[in-house]
């Protein structure tokens, strides 16, 4: 079955410019959650969406991130006046509410702030 | 404070010994559950194992298993007959709460299996 999938899988950008990174979930799940993963680092919780919820956007580091979650299923992660710092891999992770808990990870998006 | 902790940021290891890899976590709720997930170089992200935190037995899937000792807040990972393959980061996580599933992960673990 499909997984969770993300695009782009890469992007660079210019600092100054926003950037959107989408995520698929897997069919289904209605827990929805971003990560960011900077190099050698653990995951860093960003937001997280359950149903129809009010998101958890407690980890986003500054308003220039901001994400939503449309129809319950797909979501995008905006990122405003890119910042160098910003530069990391965004992991997008699907699950299911009622157990089993595991989150299903996607591949990840590789953003590079120049 | 941090929720995770896993003070172990590097190991290496012989190729078929046995692995603990630390775990300890901090929450005040008495509903939660621990997971470990692994992460080669490729960089996806796989699900080990998962403990909840009413679970009387430790949880075991295939050659990894979870050393929780609730007292003490650990959760610790054992892998047995390590094989060159388990060569990866290794993050402890913790879901708290019955309604709320967030997912806090710790530093991780980076495990170097020799041969």
């Amino acid at each position: 079955g499909a997984g969770v999938s993300q695009s782009p899988s890469n992007k660079v950008t210019e600092k100054g410019k926003d950037v959107e990174l989408r995520c698929d979930p897997i069919s289904g799940h209605t827990a929805l959650y971003w990560y960011r993963q900077s190099l050698g680092q653990g995951l860093e919780f960003l937001i997280y969406f359950q149903g129809n919820s009010a998101p958890d956007k407690s980890g986003l580091p500054s308003d220039r991130f901001s994400a939503e979650r449309t129809g319950g299923s797909v979501s995008t992660l905006t990122i405003q006046r890119t910042q160098q710092e910003d530069s990391a891999v965004y992991l997008c992770a699907s699950s299911l509410v009622n157990g089993p808990w595991e989150q299903y990870f996607g591949p990840g998006t590789r953003l590079t702030v120049t | 404070a941090q929720k995770i902790t896993q003070t172990q940021p590097g190991m290496f290891v012989q190729e078929k010994e046995a692995v603990t890899l630390d775990c300890t976590y901090d929450t005040s709720d008495q509903s939660y559950g621990l997971f470990w997930y692994k992460q080669p170089s490729s960089g996806e992200m796989i699900f080990l194992i998962y403990q909840g935190s009413y679970d009387e037995q430790n949880a075991t899937e295939g050659r990894y298993s979870l050393n929780f000792q609730k007292a003490r807040k650990s959760a610790n990972l054992v892998i047995s007959a390590s094989q060159l393959g388990d060569s990866a980061m290794y993050f402890c996580a913790m879901r708290e709460g019955l309604e709320d599933d967030k997912i806090i992960f710790g530093k991780g673990t980076r495990l170097h299996i020799l041969p």
